[in-house]
């Protein structure tokens, strides 16, 4: 069956660097993509990777294995405002998202 | 300003009425998606179009229907409602290109009674 795992919730301190981990079990792969999505709002899309390796965005950075079927997002230099659900989707053969429930980041000061 | 529409953003519905919910974009994007959120629970696919004219069945297709007459509309049925369909729906679009770089609605809040 396909499946997506990620943690449910996460705490981390503002200023500080926090990875959230996603592993993926689909019919087939065509990329893995990160979104964010702020309480009560839309879901905004972060990153893409379809190839091994780390993307780096700014402060934001993704990771893919295909091999191990593991990606994470990688956040820097955490602010107030990255307090969001984080939500990790595999792409199936298909080309149809498959998402995980997301993991829920919260930033203390 | 460009993006997706979503109408109503938040509708309380008595059980067995009929209820459609509207989504218009104006990006000029082929593909649309209905999605569902659910605590707890990923967003799950309802119905999908890859280009106007066309319709799929995505996880969650029972007890919805879907028409796409044109490029920017893409309204979501719900013939006779349930409770069980009591959730968060995202219309979302993307462009044939990049089919999984999605832009979404602001979402409709949907309770059902």
């Amino acid at each position: 069956g396909q499946n997506i795992d990620q943690p449910t919730e996460m705490t981390a301190t503002e200023g500080a660097i926090v990875q959230i981990n996603c592993t993926y079990q689909t019919s087939g792969f065509n990329g893995l993509f990160w979104y964010q999505q702020h309480a009560g709002e839309a879901p905004t899309f972060l990153s893409y990777n379809v190839l091994d390796g780390l993307e780096e965005k700014g402060r934001f950075s993704s990771f893919l294995s295909r091999s191990k079927g593991y990606s994470y997002l990688l956040l820097k230099e955490l602010q107030m405002k990255d307090s969001a659900s984080y939500l990790c989707a595999s792409m199936d053969s298909n080309y149809q998202l498959i998402w995980g429930a997301g993991t829920k980041l919260i930033i203390k000061p | 300003i460009a993006g997706i529409t979503q109408a109503p953003t938040s509708q309380i519905l008595a059980a067995g009425r009929r209820m459609t919910l509207r989504c218009t974009q104006d990006m000029r994007h082929n593909a649309m998606y209905w999605y569902r959120q659910d605590l707890g629970l990923g967003l799950r696919l309802i119905h999908y179009s890859n280009t106007a004219g066309t319709t799929g069945k995505g996880e969650v297709p029972d007890g919805y229907s879907v028409s796409r007459a044109n490029t920017d509309d893409f309204p979501l049925t719900l013939a006779s409602a349930v409770p069980s369909q009591t959730s968060v729906y995202f219309c979302a679009s993307s462009d044939s290109g990049q089919p999984g770089e999605l832009f979404f609605g602001e979402g409709s809040r949907l309770t059902v009674l």
